[in-house]
């Protein structure tokens, strides 16, 4: 079984600086990781996902993510706040190999981001 | 870039009464799924649906709900007598497959059942 948890419901930044948005998982089996972003009144759309290989994944709107297989984590990040990546931020797992739709998501991370 | 969509956007119902959701995936789009979020919880998986049947549910997904694609671009959620309890939002997605997939999801359909 999978399992994901996402440190701190709600993150608050400066505009300009960095983002970092924190997700640990666990899973029995190579897991693939996946973040997944939601403005108001919108879908979940994918940001980026780690399946094999290269270990630092970059997404779109300048985030990236780096698995780390030795801390379980996957953490989000940005350089550099922009207004417009205020939304709710979701970090999930599938276990690799099977089941690719069936994600298990975290709680969500509230990015707030301030002028 | 092509979109999910969910009708409607919000549906109030009385606990009882039979509900429909509905979704247009993604055209050449051959997985689909459905997923509900209830409020201050997390997105859970209810079920998968490839080649006209379910390939996966989840044990939330029990007799009450029911999954179609009735007409070839319409897939669509049933649940036959609501509860107070299946208030939340549910969303749609769909993918074209295969390893690594990437799921387009809908903005989702709030349910409220009174």
């Amino acid at each position: 079984a999978q399992s994901v948890t996402q440190l701190g419901s709600h993150v608050s930044v400066s505009e300009g600086a960095l983002v970092l948005l924190r997700c640990n998982y666990s899973s029995s089996v190579p897991p693939y990781l996946f973040w997944y972003v939601q403005y108001p009144n919108q879908g979940l759309q994918l940001l980026l996902k780690y399946t094999t290989g290269a270990t630092l994944v970059k997404g779109i709107n300048g985030f990236e993510a780096e698995f780390k297989k030795s801390e379980t984590s996957f953490h989000l990040t940005k350089p550099s706040a922009h207004m417009s990546d205020a939304a709710e931020y979701f970090c999930a797992v599938v276990a690799g190999g099977t089941s690719y739709g069936k994600l298990t998501f975290g709680q969500g991370t509230i990015l707030t981001v301030h002028p | 870039e092509p979109e999910v969509t969910q009708t409607p956007s919000h549906q109030v119902t009385q606990m009882g009464q039979e509900v429909i959701l509905r979704c247009v995936p993604i055209s050449n789009h051959l997985y689909f799924y459905w997923y509900r979020q209830i409020l201050g919880q997390k997105v859970e998986f209810l079920v998968s649906f490839y080649n006209n049947e379910i390939s996966e549910k989840s044990e939330i997904f029990d007799d009450q709900f029911s999954v179609e694609r009735p007409d070839g671009s319409n897939f669509t959620l049933k649940i036959r007598s609501t509860k107070l309890e299946d208030s939340a939002m549910y969303f749609c997605a769909s993918s074209g497959g295969g390893g690594g997939v990437k799921l387009f999801f809908g903005s989702g359909t709030q349910l409220s059942v009174l």
